[in-house]
């Protein structure tokens, strides 16, 4: 049972649009999400956080949104840059256990 | 300024041998977790470490896996005779404080079972 689903393995954006991640939960009772980046043969990097009371937080290119009714958050990271290509995990919560995904990888194209 | 140290970062082993991951979270971390990731898959966690104390093993295989976190020392994580389906990288995090903090993770061992 996959609490947490990334149902888009992999996408590709032009350098300077935005790039959107998406990322469903099920379980009601996490209430706190984080975004990770990937590179290949290295561990996770921290990107971004938000808590359940909020909806918003955003950290330089970073805005991660959520929208606790639909139990959907999403990263977007506006300029891209070519740097940015990596494997992206979202992580849910409720106490010290994270929950993750299965990881989006993005292509950022020159 | 380091970051959580694994070691080692490659470890290849034949069936039925031991494998032993050590882990030394971030400075001023008491917390370590450890987690698994199978190809194509998302990372798993299995273990939730103190020092002296284990605080939830729910996401451990109940035979052949254990982990410490000693007074002194790193985090080791021990599976016993290696099986093939072992075979993944695992992944040491460590933060501050226990839940709603952010875990910061190390680069990961990959584990090799022939």
């Amino acid at each position: 049972d996959q609490q947490v689903k990334q149902n888009s393995p992999s996408l590709s954006v032009q350098e300077g649009r935005i790039s959107i991640l998406n990322c469903d939960y099920t379980n009601s009772m996490f209430d706190y999400f984080l975004w990770y980046k990937k590179y290949p043969a290295e561990g996770p990097t921290f990107l971004i956080s938000i808590s359940s009371i909020k909806d918003k937080n955003e950290d330089g290119r970073f805005t991660v949104f959520l929208n606790k009714s639909a139990k959907h958050l999403s990263l977007h990271i506006v300029p891209s840059q070519p740097g940015d290509s990596a494997v992206y995990f979202c992580a849910a919560s409720g106490t010290y256990k994270y929950i993750f995904g299965t990881g989006t990888r993005l292509k950022v194209l020159a | 300024n380091a970051g959580v140290m694994q070691n080692p970062r490659h470890l290849v082993r034949r069936r039925g041998q031991e494998a032993r991951l050590r882990c030394s979270p971030m400075k001023g971390h008491s917390h370590v977790y450890w987690y698994r990731q199978l190809p194509e898959e998302g990372l798993k966690f299995m273990v939730y470490l103190q020092k002296e104390n284990i605080i939830d093993e729910s996401g451990m295989p109940k035979e052949r896996f254990s982990a410490e976190f000693p007074k002194e020392g790193p985090s080791i994580l021990r599976i016993q005779q290696v099986v093939r389906g072992d075979s993944a990288a695992y992944f040491c995090a460590s933060s501050k404080q226990g839940a709603a903090y952010e875990q910061y993770f190390g680069p990961g061992t990959r584990l090799t079972v022939t």
